[in-house]
């Protein structure tokens, strides 16, 4: 079946700094691939869908300055958090839709220290 | 937009059968789907409707009625490695096809 990679699964950042965090189709094409934000005991919330090719459409309430999305290829969009903060500290994970269904990547969870 | 609703906890025992509901409000319906997820874990796919009526996979049944805005999860011959979040997701066919998730379900499956 279809297959989404995610990297880094984790990552620790110190607080003023900036993480990339890949989301990578590996069999399919993609065109489009969602970025959603997970707290703990929560649902996953929608942050933003990321358009190869041109710019990435953002939920209201999400920064697309801090929230920098980037889809180069039809492969691959890049979240990167930018001037991290204790409170950016989440479980971050990728989707595309491959036909109907939306494929998941691993999830990276990020910790601001 | 869009509203989806599910309880946050449910406890059922091994063996049993449990039902989880999902209630929702969207404009341009496409389709509603049905994760799994385990704590720290990425959300598996379980199960899929566009069309009225119950969808069966196994232990794991899904139901649908666009007019009433409902839905269910029905898991049958409860284990425990059934315990997990349970989440509801509705597809809008405006836009890109997001999915958009309901609050979800932890259910809890006890010995």
């Amino acid at each position: 079946g279809a297959v989404v990679s995610q990297h880094p699964s984790w990552v620790i950042c110190k607080s003023g700094t900036s993480v990339k965090i890949e989301c990578r189709s590996l069999d399919f094409q993609a065109t489009t691939m969602f970025w959603y934000r997970q707290f703990p005991k929560q649902s996953l919330m929608l942050m933003a869908t990321s358009n190869e090719g041109s710019k990435a459409t953002y939920e209201q309430g999400v920064e697309k300055d801090k929230f920098l999305i980037n889809h180069a290829s039809l492969t691959l969009s890049t979240l990167t958090v930018t001037s991290a903060h204790p409170e950016d500290s989440s479980f971050y994970i990728c989707s595309a839709r491959d036909g109907r269904l939306g494929v998941f990547g691993q999830g990276t969870r990020l910790t601001v220290v | 937009g869009q509203n989806i609703d599910q309880p946050t906890e449910m406890t059922a025992t091994e063996g049993a059968i449990v039902q989880i509901n999902c209630t929702y409000q969207t404009s341009g319906f496409n389709g509603l789907f049905w994760y799994q997820q385990h704590a720290g874990e990425a959300p598996t796919f379980l199960s899929y409707n566009v069309l009225d009526g119950l969808e069966e996979k196994g232990r794991f049944s899904s139901f649908l009625s666009r007019s009433k805005g409902y839905s269910y999860l029905l898991l049958k011959e409860l284990q425990m490695k059934d315990s997990a979040s349970y989440l509801c997701a509705v597809s809008a066919n405006t836009g890109f096809q997001k999915l958009v998730f309901g609050t979800g379900t932890r259910l809890l499956v006890s010995p």
